[in-house]
């Protein structure tokens, strides 16, 4: 079946740095989503990426959506202290497009 | 911005006992909910589809008849955990379709605790 694997897993990172993580899948996408969740909170979409090679910007984040539409990438840039949270990638299955599979997410830790 | 609500946000219940979740679209209305279930430190797993005034739809290996869902109304799911047991602690958290902005929101979770 279909699966999103996101790497790194987790990071310590210190304020000010850049950020890079992504998401990788065996099967084609045709809409990426990225997520944050802060614990004990649902997730908060946070960019939608619908076309291959697609580059968006929302703040310090960009995200873009692989030319195979295998992959998917997040960047944040200057981290500050509030980036803490799990960071998910999510894309519609194959048989429903409202039907959401969650990548294993990105566990972000910033050393102030 | 479109907001979906939970209630209640945790709850602790004795093994064998009957928990209902709330599942409420604040600013707009879904003819579609979705439940998911999220273990400590992993992902969220689709449990299932809530369709208004139709019965909901289970993914592969949820059982229907322990997780009821009713969606009686365009702002309003309900998921029922039918004799709890430890094994359903967890987090729950549901997500609502807004048709017309065409964007799916998430709802903040319910923590259930099965003693």
């Amino acid at each position: 079946g279909q699966q999103l694997n996101q790497s790194p897993q987790s990071m310590f990172i210190q304020e000010g740095e850049d950020v890079s993580m992504n998401c990788t899948s065996s099967s084609i996408f045709n809409t990426w989503l990225w997520y944050k969740q802060e614990p004990g909170e649902g997730p908060v979409l946070l960019i939608a990426l619908y076309k291959a090679g697609e580059l968006t910007s929302n703040g310090r984040l960009t995200a873009q959506f692989g030319i195979t539409r295998k992959d998917s990438f997040l960047n944040i840039s200057a981290s500050i202290p509030s980036d803490v949270g799990i960071y998910f990638c999510a894309g519609p299955r194959l048989t429903g497009t409202y039907k959401y599979i969650f990548g294993t997410g990105t566990r972000l830790k910033v050393l102030a | 911005g479109a907001v979906v609500s939970q209630h209640p946000s945790r709850v602790i219940c004795k093994s064998g006992t009957s928990v209902k979740i709330e599942c409420r679209s604040l600013d707009f209305q879904a003819t579609t909910m979705f439940w998911y279930r999220q273990f400590p430190k992993q992902s969220l797993m689709l449990m299932a589809t809530s369709n208004e005034g139709s019965k909901a739809t289970y993914e592969q290996g949820v059982e229907k008849d322990k997780f009821l869902i009713n969606h009686a109304s365009l702002t309003l799911s309900t998921l029922t955990v039918t004799s709890a047991h430890p094994e359903d602690s967890s987090f729950y958290i549901c997500s609502a379709r807004d048709q017309i902005a065409d964007t799916q929101y998430f709802g903040p979770g319910t923590r259930l605790t099965v003693l």
